[in-house]
Parts: C-alpha cells; structure tokens; sequence
C-alpha cells in the first residue's frame, strides 16, 4: 500500500519542462506532493482532492485521475530552485497516508 | 508562527545505547506522526500519535522503538540499544486534525539525524 513514482530521476535545463506520475493500485482519497532539498524537510506543495482536480501553484501543478488512480505533477520552465527530491503522499479511504520512493530532479544551467 | 520543532538535530549514538528523538508540533496542531528516511529513500510511515494516545503504530519495529506523545510537553521517539541499522534522518509531521480529514495535509519539522557507531 504505497504509492509508486516515475521516474525515479530526471535530469533537466533551465526552462525545460517535466512530469513526475505517481500511482497506486489502491484506491486514493487525496494526493499530497512535497518537495525535499538535500538536507532538508520536505516542504508541502499542494492537495488534490478526489473529483479529478488539477491545481497550480506558480509554474508547478498536478492533476489527480481518480480512475486511474494515478496523479501527475507537471513543472513547467523549470528553475534552479526546483531541484530537489519530489514525493507523493497517498491517502487511502482508511485515511493512512503513504510516500512514494520519490522523484530526484536536478535542474542545470 | 513556529514550525515544526524537532532537536536533537543531530545524534550520535554507540551502539547499545538509547535514543531520544524530540518532536514539538506546530501550535494548534495535536496530532504528530513520525517516519524513517534512509539515505537515497522515500519515507517510511512508523507511527501516529494525537495527546496521550498512540493511534497507529503499524510502522513501528516491534522491538527497541516506542513512542509518546504526553498531554503536555514534546512528542518522543525512543530507540532502545540502537544498532547500525537504526542511523537514518527521523522526520516528525504534525497535522491539526488528523485522518478524519483527507484534504489535511502534515508540515515536516527538520528532521533528526541520528548516527550509529
């Protein structure tokens, strides 16, 4: 009961664009996506609720199919400043939250 | 408004001896849950605590760990007669309500590094 991520790294220039899935074969109440600097804690991005919903916080969003159970975080002309490790957190109909393995970015000049 | 306070943020231990990881939730929140993080890994769910309750403790070793979250004062993570295995960063989360609300979300304190010889 935890959620899966691809891929686990990518690579990227500035101003390229990304997407980190995350996925479960259970079914998801909530997505929860947070990003970790090295070192660091990990620091909340965003909810998305059941219902399909897609959210975005600047240049960052995410999207959550409900029946694929699957939800996407899509970062667009990504920056320095979005290195770092991303992780989903699932919650399940019991209310547990589970974190995927993560998603290294690294974003080079 | 304070976040999340987690200390020792570092700990280094022989071992054989205990640990004592410290976690004080954000003001207003009573609901503190606990996860392993080793190196190059996710994070993995060890336990859940609300005030002088322990909710959830399937992620808990059943040996050598233990938790506490006392009606007043820090939330506690002890580890008893650490061993190699146990070196990982301890990340604490606290929420204000808790599982009776999906769309609540849990803010992360440092961590705690805790270092076994």
């Amino acid at each position: 009961q935890q959620p899966v991520q691809s891929p686990q790294a990518v690579i990227l220039r500035e101003g390229e664009d990304a997407v980190i899935n995350c996925s479960s074969s259970k079914a998801l109440y909530s997505v929860h996506w947070y990003r970790q600097k090295h070192g660091e804690a990990p620091v909340f991005l965003m909810i998305l609720l059941k219902g399909g919903e897609q959210k975005g916080h600047e240049k960052i969003s995410a999207s959550f199919n409900e029946k694929k159970q699957q939800s996407s975080l899509y970062l667009t002309a990504s920056q320095l400043s979005y290195s770092g490790t991303y992780f989903c957190g699932g919650r399940y109909n019991n209310n547990d939250m589970r974190f995927g393995a993560g998603t290294r970015l690294t974003v080079k000049p | 408004n304070a976040g999340v306070m987690q200390n020792p943020r570092h700990l280094v231990r022989r071992r054989g001896q205990e640990a004592r990881l410290r976690c004080s939730p954000m003001k207003g929140h009573s609901h503190v849950y606990w996860y392993r993080q080793l190196p190059e890994e996710g994070l993995k769910f060890m336990v859940y605590l609300q005030k002088e309750n322990i909710i959830d403790e399937s992620g808990m070793p059943k040996e050598r760990f233990s938790a506490e979250f006392p009606k007043e004062g820090p939330s506690i993570l002890r580890i008893q007669q650490v061993v190699r295995g146990d070196s990982a960063a301890y990340f604490c989360a606290s929420s204000p309500r808790g599982r009776l609300t999906p769309q609540e979300t849990q803010y992360f304190g440092p961590g705690t590094r805790l270092l076994v010889l």
